[in-house]
């Protein structure tokens, strides 16, 4: 069975500096999807970033980019110049190519200091 | 544009009361629709999905049913509502492998 990985239960970083957020995952097969996932106050789940692994090319959306390193099954999340909105709950996920289940990983609570 | 909607948003119900939480999907068709469970604090669990009409998957076994009498239409339910089926309850849609999470319903059971 799949399993993610967020060893960071918590990290905080200073406005406008950057912040990485670690995931591992654990899988046998080769073709999958990757996510990152944000949960603010309000507790909605908002998609912030999309993996396929056969890309090679790491993801980016704005101020957010992805580190993929699929032999090491590793996939985290960096912010760059990071605001006080990004203060949240930061999930990891993972989706098999052939099943629908999506395996999330425990979160990791983001502190933004002014 | 799709968007996806949950009520209602907060309930407070008694131990062995029924429940009943509604999920409907705007602007797509046939997509897979799935229900999660998240306790305080903690990472989403699966506890059904759907990939069309009147077909239901669960993924764990519990106090807890689902159905999907339309397309666009996800319910869950339950006859008797137990102390440990508190929690936020987060329905979510997709048509390829991406997600989409509606805004939940905070459930608390006294």
């Amino acid at each position: 069975a799949q399993t993610v990985t967020q060893s960071q239960p918590e990290m905080s970083v200073q406005e406008a500096e950057t912040v990485t957020l670690s995931c591992t995952y654990d899988t046998s097969e080769s073709d999958y999807y990757l996510f990152w996932y944000k949960q603010p106050p309000s507790r909605q789940m908002i998609l912030v970033i999309r993996q396929e692994a056969y890309k090679q090319q790491n993801a980016t959306e704005n101020r957010f980019s992805v580190n993929f390193q699929k032999a090491a099954k590793s996939f985290s999340l960096k912010i760059s110049d990071s605001q006080l909105g990004d203060a949240a709950m930061y999930f990891c996920a993972y989706r098999s190519r052939l099943w629908v289940r999506l395996t999330f990983g425990e979160g990791t609570q983001l502190t933004v200091n002014p | 544009s799709q968007t996806i909607h949950q009520w209602p948003a907060t309930l407070v119900q008694p131990v062995g009361s029924p429940l009943s939480l509604e999920c409907t999907v705007e602007g797509t068709s046939n997509p897979n629709l799935y229900w999660y469970r998240q306790a305080a604090g903690r990472g989403l669990q699966l506890l059904f999905y759907s990939v069309g009409i009147g077909q239901i998957s669960s993924e764990v076994p519990q106090n807890l049913s689902a159905s999907r009498p339309q397309d666009r239409q996800f319910i869950l339910s339950s006859k008797k509502l137990l102390l440990s089926d508190s929690g936020f309850y987060l329905c979510a849609w997709s048509v390829a492998e991406t997600q989409y999470f509606g805004p939940g319903t905070r459930l608390l059971v006294l």
